[in-house]
């Protein structure tokens, strides 16, 4: 079975500071990988997608994640926080063997930015 | 484009009680799902509808939850009795059809609703 690994569970920022998010998911074959966000007292919302191509996407909001195949990672970035940014954010993936139909969660980074 | 409705958006209830969520996905959706997020945890997955049919339950406590989508648009799912453990919020999202079978995979985004925070005491 699939599963997802994010192993910052809570990471404090200020302004302007660089993020990174780690994801690591443990399945073999073909995979297709999003960041989700969720803002305090909204509901999810897609950050951005990989399906294929390009292994650097880009997503709203300047972030951008990027895949590295051989890691089995997916790695969410972004230059320069605002404190708007503060939210929690979930890794997820879905494989080729259930028919890119069933979306595996990682546990969630809540990040917090200080102004 | 509406997006993913659910209600109610918050429910106290005492163990052994009963209760019923809503969910109406974006228009036109075929796949639809209902997901339990536990308080620090993500969002897992517990029914998986296409259409009108189960696709997926094989991680719902059928014991006590039920999910049905009789017309294959909106959804309801209950719990009966609750247990302290079901406090979560419950999550529907729903997923565009795929216009053909190589059209799947980058048809996968799912959409989720506000949620339903269910708090069992």
């Amino acid at each position: 079975a699939q599963s997802v690994s994010q192993h910052n569970h809570h990471v404090i920022l200020s302004e302007a500071a660089s993020l990174e998010l780690g994801c690591n998911y443990s399945y073999g074959g073909t995979v297709n990988l999003f960041w989700y966000v969720q803002y305090p007292g909204q509901h999810l919302q897609l950050l951005l997608k990989y399906f294929s191509g390009d292994p650097l996407v880009k997503g709203i909001k300047g972030f951008e994640a990027e895949f590295i195949k051989s890691k089995f990672s997916f790695n969410l970035r972004k230059p320069s926080v605002q404190w708007s940014d503060t939210a929690e954010y979930f890794c997820a993936v879905n494989a080729r063997n259930t028919g890119f139909q069933k979306l595996v969660f990682g546990t969630g980074t809540r990040l917090l930015v200080s102004p | 484009e509406a997006g993913v409705a659910q209600s109610p958006r918050y429910k106290i209830i005492e163990k052994r009680q009963s209760v019923a969520f809503w969910c109406n996905p974006i228009s036109g959706h075929a796949t639809l799902y209902w997901y339990q997020q536990i308080l620090g945890q993500g969002p897992k997955l517990l029914i998986q509808f296409q259409n009108n049919g189960v696709v997926d339950d094989s991680q719902l406590p059928k014991d006590r939850f039920s999910a049905e989508r009789l017309k294959g648009v909106d959804s309801t799912l209950k719990i009966q009795p609750a247990k302290l453990e079901d406090s979560a919020v419950y999550l529907c999202a729903s997923r565009p059809r795929a216009p053909s079978s190589q059209g799947i995979r980058s048809y996968n985004e799912q959409f989720f609703g506000p949620g339903t925070r269910l708090t069992v005491l």
